[in-house]
């Protein structure tokens, strides 16, 4: 059960879009279409902001997308906000009732 | 309101014992498959445990496996993690989730677990 590659920090400048990717393995992300993503400020437990890859649970803003190619799946922050600041995990399905995280991305909005 | 409370967390020696709560309410519990997940200071986010609506199907992470169990009552709403020979590695922020779909949409507020001689 290895964790997934998030890289460690990405940032945009408000209204930029900004990009992070989530890298596993055919046993994971390659092998379910059950990629979820969280948002967790600083003290704070995690918020859910995407599930089954691209779906957003709702109040999430559709500023927020999902998306995922081969082993490899993508949240993307689109016009970016000062309050999306904040460390963001990946997450996949890995089979036999099994979970694995991403080890999070810390997005600076500069 | 729907929310998960956790407590149970303190500060213990390695090779002891605790038992973690997690207390549903707002929500019909029963229907739910429930899991824990851990964040060790500074740390990311690692799945521990998870079990079924009804108790019947549990799963471990390899880190915990033969010494933390996962059970639950429905009749009280409540979600259990017996930790038991903890180490200094298992010292983590410990949050309980509910599933939704394959992902976890609702999170309690953690309760702390330290282990340290």
């Amino acid at each position: 059960q290895s964790a997934l590659t998030q890289p460690p920090s990405a940032s945009g400048s408000p209204g930029q879009s900004v990009t992070i990717s989530c890298t596993g393995t055919s046993s994971d992300v390659g092998g379910y279409n059950y990629v979820s993503w969280y948002q967790q400020h600083p003290g704070k437990a995690p918020k859910f902001m995407i599930y089954e890859v691209s779906k957003r649970p709702s109040g999430v803003p559709d500023r927020f997308s999902g998306s995922k190619s081969g082993t490899t799946a993508s949240l993307t922050v689109s016009g970016l906000q000062a309050e999306d600041e904040a460390d963001y995990y990946c997450s996949s399905y890995a089979g036999s009732s099994n979970w694995v995280f991403g080890g999070g991305t810390k997005l600076t909005v500069l | 309101e729907v929310q998960l409370v956790e407590s149970g967390g303190g500060l213990l020696q390695p090779g002891g014992s605790l038992r973690l709560s997690c207390a549903a309410s707002g929500f019909t519990f029963s229907s739910y498959w429930m899991h824990w997940v851990r964040q060790a200071p500074g740390k990311g986010l690692v799945w521990v445990s998870n079990i079924n609506s009804d108790g019947s199907s549990k799963t471990y992470a390899d880190s915990v496996k033969g010494r933390f169990t996962i059970s639950r009552d429905n009749a009280k709403n409540t979600l259990y993690l017996q930790m038991n020979g903890l180490r200094a590695e298992d010292t983590a922020m410990y949050y309980c989730a509910r599933a939704w779909s394959v992902g976890f949409d609702m999170w309690g507020q953690g309760t702390m677990v330290t282990v340290s001689s």
